[in-house]
């Protein structure tokens, strides 16, 4: 069946560190993904997207890695501020949007 | 644009109540989506719109759950009778033209206590 999952529940990384949350999903017919940031409190907030005939995407500081092959996405973080410290999920969209369990980023000063 | 706006933000009730639920999506956005967040089950999909039909409701847990969407700019989920295993945080969310290519964007939630 469908399923999106994270590998790590939660990263610890010290301010100004690169940071890398990784997600794996199951359905190959998935042509859309996207990473969103939630602080606690908030809904989730839109980062960065990726279609599936991309393999790489760059933002402002954020990288996103899509390895087909394997299914596997990857959110890059440089340079991680205290300000980037929340849960980042994984979603795909093949149809209806289907979230990961989510990735705690805990930003040490 | 003000973005998604949900309310109330908190709601507090006692099991067998009626909850109803409020979201005004971004103007122009064609598509409206109601999901619920908990610690268990994370964010899960309940029932979508397009221009104000209803698409896709398999996500409703029960009966006890209705979603109504009577024009483009407003949206209820209301619960009926309500239980304690309701309480979570209902986010609405919505987007443009596509559902495939478009981002959602979210509201700040409900945060809903069912006592």
């Amino acid at each position: 069946g469908e399923s999106v999952g994270l590998h790590l529940p939660t990263l610890s990384v010290q301010e100004g560190d690169n940071s890398i949350i990784n997600c794996a999903y199951s359905n190959s017919a998935s042509d859309y993904f996207i990473w969103y940031k939630q602080e606690s409190g908030k809904g989730p907030q839109f980062i960065i997207d990726i279609r599936s005939n991309m393999d790489k995407r760059q933002g402002q500081r954020v990288t996103v890695l899509l390895n087909k092959t394997v299914k596997h996405l990857s959110l890059q973080i440089a340079a991680t501020q205290p300000g980037d410290s929340a849960v980042y999920f994984c979603a795909e969209n093949s149809g209806k949007l289907i979230f990961g369990q989510g990735t705690t980023l805990q930003v040490k000063p | 644009d003000a973005g998604v706006i949900q309310s109330p933000r908190h709601e507090v009730t006692e099991m067998g109540q009626e909850v109803t639920l409020r979201c005004k999506p971004i103007s122009g956005h064609d598509y409206l989506f109601w999901y619920r967040q908990t610690m268990m089950r994370g964010l899960e999909l309940l029932i979508y719109f397009n221009n104000n039909v209803p698409i896709d409701d398999s996500g409703m847990p029960e009966d006890r759950f209705s979603a109504k969407m009577p024009n483009a700019s407003f949206s209820t989920l209301k619960i009926q009778p309500s239980e304690p295993r309701d309480s979570a945080v209902y986010f609405c969310a919505s987007s443009s033209v596509s559902l495939s290519t478009d981002t959602q964007y979210f509201g700040p939630g409900t945060r809903l206590t069912v006592l």
